[in-house]
């Protein structure tokens, strides 16, 4: 079975501290990899995507890649408290029709 | 552009009715997805489709039945409503990927259904 393994939390971390959410997956072949955000009673928002081993950086916002290891990362810079919420990993099913593995989610708390 | 929406945003049934939730996509994504979201098991596939009239199920399909006549539409059916299908039911919809792959699920605002 295909799986996509995430830290439930809480991560609590100071505001203006660098935030690390980590996710792990077990189809070696997976090529796309997805974060989300999701606060409390709303439904997902995509706010990272990458495909490539390596770091993609939008913003506040850094995602580390590295296939070999199965790993995929969220780094969040200058936490705000407005970040507190669930991270969900996402990978896609290499069984093809767009299908998205979820991980079950980390939730951040980021303290004033 | 109204994105994604879904209807009703609250429902509150009986076990053993038939309750069916809607999402309808102003996008003319190919593919729409539901899913549900119960907690300690994240977010889960119930169906999803390809494009009108292809669909198929996903990792928890029993109790529940899809059809998508039009692209914009996907409506879910439970046939017979029953408490452990109480839950946040989630639609999402993406594009075809194209030569990089790119194919990002966007999310309805959801429908939380209480089965009792």
């Amino acid at each position: 079975q295909k799986e996509v393994e995430q830290n439930s939390g809480p991560l609590s971390v100071p505001e203006g501290a660098i935030a690390s959410l980590n996710c792990t997956y077990s189809d070696r072949g997976s090529q796309s990899f997805f974060w989300y955000r999701q606060y409390s009673g709303k439904s997902p928002e995509l706010i990272m995507s990458i495909y490539s081993n390596g770091d993609k950086e939008d913003g506040r916002f850094t995602a580390q890649l590295n296939k070999a290891s199965q790993y995929v990362s969220l780094l969040i810079r200058d936490s705000q408290p407005s970040d507190s919420a669930t991270y969900l990993c996402a990978v896609r099913d290499t069984g093809g029709y767009n299908k998205l593995i979820f991980g079950a989610g980390t939730r951040l708390a980021v303290h004033p | 552009d109204a994105g994604i929406t879904q209807s009703p945003r609250y429902k509150i049934t009986e076990t053993g009715r038939q309750v069916t939730l809607m999402c309808h996509q102003t996008w003319s994504h190919s593919y729409m997805f539901w899913y549900r979201q119960d907690l300690g098991h994240g977010l889960r596939l119930i169906y999803y489709s390809a494009a009108a009239d292809i669909t198929d199920k996903g990792e928890v399909p029993d109790g529940y039945v899809v059809s998508r006549s039009k692209t914009e539409n996907f409506p879910l059916t439970l046939e017979s409503a029953t408490r452990s299908q109480t839950s946040v039911y989630f639609c999402a919809s993406s594009e075809t990927p194209g030569l990089a792959g790119y194919n990002e699920q966007y999310f309805g605002p959801g429908t939380r259904l209480t089965v009792t």
